[in-house]
């Protein structure tokens, strides 16, 4: 099994569904990341959790929520998607600021 | 805000080269820069990660040096296959708010 598991690996929702991305790990790390890629943009930090009761917005937050249900498990949730949401969303985990990063294999969203 | 360019933005060359990848970012105050491969539409594979502390790190064929005075960190693949091609991310671990700031790629084709 993976060590950055993300469900569902591709989404077609339409405009206007609230829609969850899901994450789970069995790293035992405590800090968990949500990102997305856009063609030319590359990837954009959305949020970040150092724990269960540390959630914090990242670079490009508006539009979505996460929420962290455990330490192995982060949310991410569009309340309300739109077509510019299309992108593929990663989730990562880390241990410490000073550690490497470990990626899932990706969501693929797309807002119709 | 750091940013971080990563040059070629696109590379092909013939099975058998030696070939640098270079990423560079406005500000040396990091705490890691991480390598990564992404093959289409698949998930970030680490490759190295180097400390700011370390001038470089090797894994078989893959080298990676740092220097944050330059602000630059380079790619070094030797001998490089077809099973090489990938894009090549340069993600870097600053001093402000956690997580990656990523550049936008390096796109490689090893031809056979």
């Amino acid at each position: 099994d993976a060590d950055v598991t993300q469900t569902p690996r591709n989404r077609i929702t339409k405009t206007g569904k609230r829609i969850m991305l899901e994450c789970s790990q069995t790293k035992g790390h405590d800090r968990m990341y949500w990102y997305r890629q856009d063609p030319g943009l590359g990837l954009r930090l959305i949020y970040y959790s150092f724990d269960v009761k540390d959630i914090n917005k990242g670079e490009i937050s508006d539009g979505y929520s996460v929420s962290r249900q455990a330490q192995a498990k982060f949310s991410l949730s569009l309340e309300s998607a739109i077509p510019n949401q299309t992108a593929l969303y990663f989730c990562a985990t880390s241990e410490r600021r000073g550690y490497g990063y470990t990626f899932g294999s990706g969501t693929r969203l797309t807002v119709v | 805000k750091q940013e971080v360019t990563q040059i070629p933005a696109a590379l092909s060359v013939p099975e058998g080269e030696n070939l640098v990848l270079n990423c560079s970012f406005t500000d040396s105050a990091i705490y890691n820069l991480q390598w990564f491969r992404q093959d289409p539409g698949k998930g970030l594979t680490s490759l190295l990660l180097i400390q700011s502390s370390q001038r470089e790190q090797t894994s078989g064929r893959l080298n990676a040096s740092l220097d944050k005075s330059s602000g630059r960190s380079t790619l070094y693949i030797a001998a490089s296959q077809p099973g090489d091609s990938a894009t090549y991310l340069c993600g870097i671990r600053g001093g402000g708010a956690d997580g990656l700031t990523f550049g936008k790629g390096t796109h490689l084709i090893i031809q056979p």
